[in-house]
Formats: C-alpha cells, structure tokens, sequence
C-alpha cells in the first residue's frame, strides 16, 4: 500500500524568504512521486515528479525537491517566495504498476505575507 | 494541443437526481481517471478508463459509474445525489506510451452542489 503525509495544512512565509514544504511517503515498491499545485477553483498542476531518474528533481516557477529514501522524504522547496505562490500545494504517490491511481496528501496551504 | 476538458464547470442539483459529468482528455491520450475533492476527505481516487474499460476502481458506492467512448472521452455518472457528494470533480488524462510519461494532467474540474 502507498500513503503520503504532508506536514502543516498551513504555511505561511514572507515574500522573498525560503519556502520549504514538507512530504513523507510510504511505499513497497519503487515510488513516482509529484507536486501539484492548485490554485482556487482551478484543477491541478504538476509542479515537478520524480521517477528513479535523478534526486534532485527541478520543476516550473522555480521549485525543486529532492527524493531522499532514507528518509522517506520528498520536501519541496523554492528559494525565494512571489506572491503569485500563494496557492494549496499537494504531494501524491503511485508506482509504474498503478500509475493510473494516484495517492494524494491532504494537502498544504501556502500564505505569502507582503 | 489543448488541455483536458471538463464540462460543466458548475452544476446544482437536487437530493436524489442524478448526474452526468463529461471529460476530453488531450488529443492521443487514452487512459482517463476522476478524482473527488471535498475539504473534508480531501483528493480521492474513483475510477479509471483505458481503452473503453475500466482498468481501476476505488473505494466508493455503486451510485458512481463511468464509461468511456471510443474516442477517449468519458463521462461519470452519479445517481440518487446525497448532500456529501457536493464536490469537486477532476478528471485526468495520461499518455502511457513511453515507460517515463507517468504524470497525470487534470482538468479544471466541475463544481457539483447537492442542494
């Protein structure tokens, strides 16, 4: 069974400081893991995905995550907070035999403070 | 190449009607899954179309149902609407040809209220 656990259902963080957004998984097979964004009454848009290629995964507007299996980890970051990241940013798991089902966290709400 | 393609974007509806939501996935893509977003479960996954069939289901009543056609486009229905089923629905597309194209894209969603 996979399971995804993203800790704080609210961040808030100044505009120009560091974002850091915080995702654990769980999985007994090889994990794909994404970020998506959704901004209000709109659907989702893949951020970045990491699929056993490189660690350090890059994705649009600047945001990043780093896949640590020791940890269990896939935390997003982005070095510098815009206003327009003002958004509700989900972490989700599936796996190349059930790609099609993917397992979403519950969700974190990013504020950005002028 | 345009984007998925949910409609409506808004419904109301009644206690006990039913409901059909439509999906064009993008042009080439033939699996197509939904997705119900309530503040309080938050993204579940409901089923799955690939090629007219339904390849994958999850944990919900049989009011839910889809089909898809043969041009990919797909349609879930719900029946006997309960107040808990005011939602958002996402549908999402995938290209399964190549091993790596493993991201679903989403549509806007369809905003259904059970009044």
């Amino acid at each position: 069974a996979q399971s995804v656990t993203q800790l704080g259902s609210h961040v808030s963080v100044s505009e120009g400081a560091l974002v850091l957004l915080r995702c654990n998984y769980s999985s007994s097979v090889p994990p794909y893991l994404f970020w998506y964004v959704q901004y209000p009454n709109q659907g989702l848009q893949l951020l970045l995905k990491y699929t056993s290629a490189a660690t350090l995964v890059k994705g649009i507007n600047g945001f990043e995550a780093e896949f640590k299996k020791s940890e269990t980890s896939f935390h997003l970051t982005k070095p510098s907070a815009h206003m327009s990241d003002a958004a509700e940013y989900f972490c989700a798991v599936t796996s190349y035999s059930s790609a099609s089902k993917i397992i979403f966290g519950s969700g974190t709400r990013l504020s950005i403070r002028p | 190449k345009a984007g998925v393609t949910q409609t409506p974007r808004y419904l109301i509806k009644t206690r006990g009607q039913q409901v059909t939501l439509s999906c064009s996935p993008i042009s080439g893509h033939r699996s197509v899954s939904w997705y119900q977003q309530t503040p309080g479960q938050g993204l579940q996954f409901l089923f799955e179309y690939f090629s007219e069939t339904q390849r994958n289901k999850g944990n919900f009543p049989g009011r839910f149902s889809g089909r898809q056609f043969s041009n990919s486009r797909s349609e879930m229905n719900v029946s006997t609407l309960e107040l808990g089923d005011s939602a958002l629905y996402l549908c999402a597309s995938r290209d399964e040809r190549g091993a790596m194209n493993t991201e679903a894209f989403f549509g806007q969603g369809t905003r259904l209220t059970v009044v």
